[in-house]
C-alpha cells in the first residue's frame, strides 16, 4: 500500500499569512494526488486534483504543486473561512490512501 | 446540483449486519464510479469500497474485504453498502462519494461527498 505522510499535524496562521502543507508518498504517484478541506461537522470538500488543478468554485488563493513523492498545498492569504482540517489522498493505486490530516487554525 | 444523501446508520451489536444506502441526484449516476469512505470519531479518512459504473467490478481494502459488499442500482440512482460481521473498529461516519477519473494523471479522486451517516458498533 502507498503510505501518505502529511506535515505538520497542526498549525496556526494569521489572517493574510501564506500557509503551506506538505504531503509525502511512499512511492512515486505521478501527480495522482488530491487535497480536501474538512470543516467541523461537515463532509470533506475537494480543493485540488491532479496535484495542481483547482476544482471548480475553489478560491484561487489555494494552489497545489509537486511531483514524484513530494507534494504541497499553499494558501496564499489565510482567511477566517480557511480554518479546518486538510487531507491529501493518492488515487493512483488501490487501496486509495489518505494523509493523516493537518489542522489549520487562525492565530 | 449534485446531491448524495446517505441513510441506514445506527447502533448495532458486534457481529451483526447493517446496510447503508445513498440516494444520488443532480447527475447521470450510471456514468460514474462510486465509493464509500469512512471516518472514525476524531480520526482521519479511510477508503472503504469502490464500484464500477455497471457494478461488475468492486474494490475493497483488506480491512473490510470479505465482510463488506458495495452494490448499486442505476435505475434508482442508488448506492449501497452491506456490512456484515461488524466490529467495534468499524464505528465511524460513512460517506458516500462520487469518483472522478483524471486521464491526465491516471488517477481517481472524490469530487462530491454526502453529509455522512454514523454507524456505531457496540454491545
Amino acid at each position: 500500500d502507498i503510505q501518505m505522510t502529511q506535515s505538520p499535524a497542526s498549525l496556526s496562521a494569521s489572517l493574510g499569512e501564506t500557509v503551506t502543507i506538505q504531503c509525502q508518498a511512499s512511492e512515486d504517484i505521478y501527480s495522482g494526488l488530491a487535497w480536501y478541506q474538512q470543516k467541523p461537522g461537515k463532509s470533506p470538500q475537494l480543493l485540488i486534483y491532479g496535484a495542481s488543478s483547482l476544482q471548480d468554485g475553489v478560491p484561487s488563493r489555494f494552489s497545489g504543486s509537486g511531483s514524484g513523492t513530494q507534494y504541497s498545498l499553499k494558501i496564499s492569504s489565510m482567511q477566517t473561512e480557511d480554518e479546518g482540517v486538510y487531507f491529501c489522498q493518492q488515487g493512483l493505486k488501490y487501496p486509495f490512501t489518505f494523509g493523516s490530516g493537518t489542522k489549520l487554525e487562525i492565530k | 446540483e449534485v446531491q448524495l444523501v446517505e441513510s441506514g446508520g445506527g447502533l448495532v451489536q458486534p457481529g451483526r449486519s447493517l446496510k447503508l444506502s445513498c440516494a444520488a441526484s443532480g447527475f447521470t449516476f450510471s456514468n460514474y464510479y462510486m465509493a464509500w469512505v469512512r471516518q472514525a470519531p476524531k480520526k482521519g479518512l479511510e477508503w472503504v469500497a469502490t464500484i464500477s459504473t455497471s457494478g461488475s467490478r468492486t474494490y475493497y481494502p483488506d480491512s473490510v474485504k470479505g465482510r463488506f459488499t458495495i452494490s448499486r442500482d442505476n435505475a434508482k440512482s442508488s448506492l449501497y453498502l452491506q456490512m456484515n460481521s461488524l466490529k467495534s473498529e468499524d464505528t465511524a461516519t460513512y460517506y458516500c462519494a462520487r469518483l472522478k477519473y483524471t486521464t491526465d494523471y491516471y488517477s481517481y479522486y472524490f469530487d462530491y461527498w454526502g453529509q455522512g451517516v454514523m454507524v456505531t458498533v457496540s454491545s
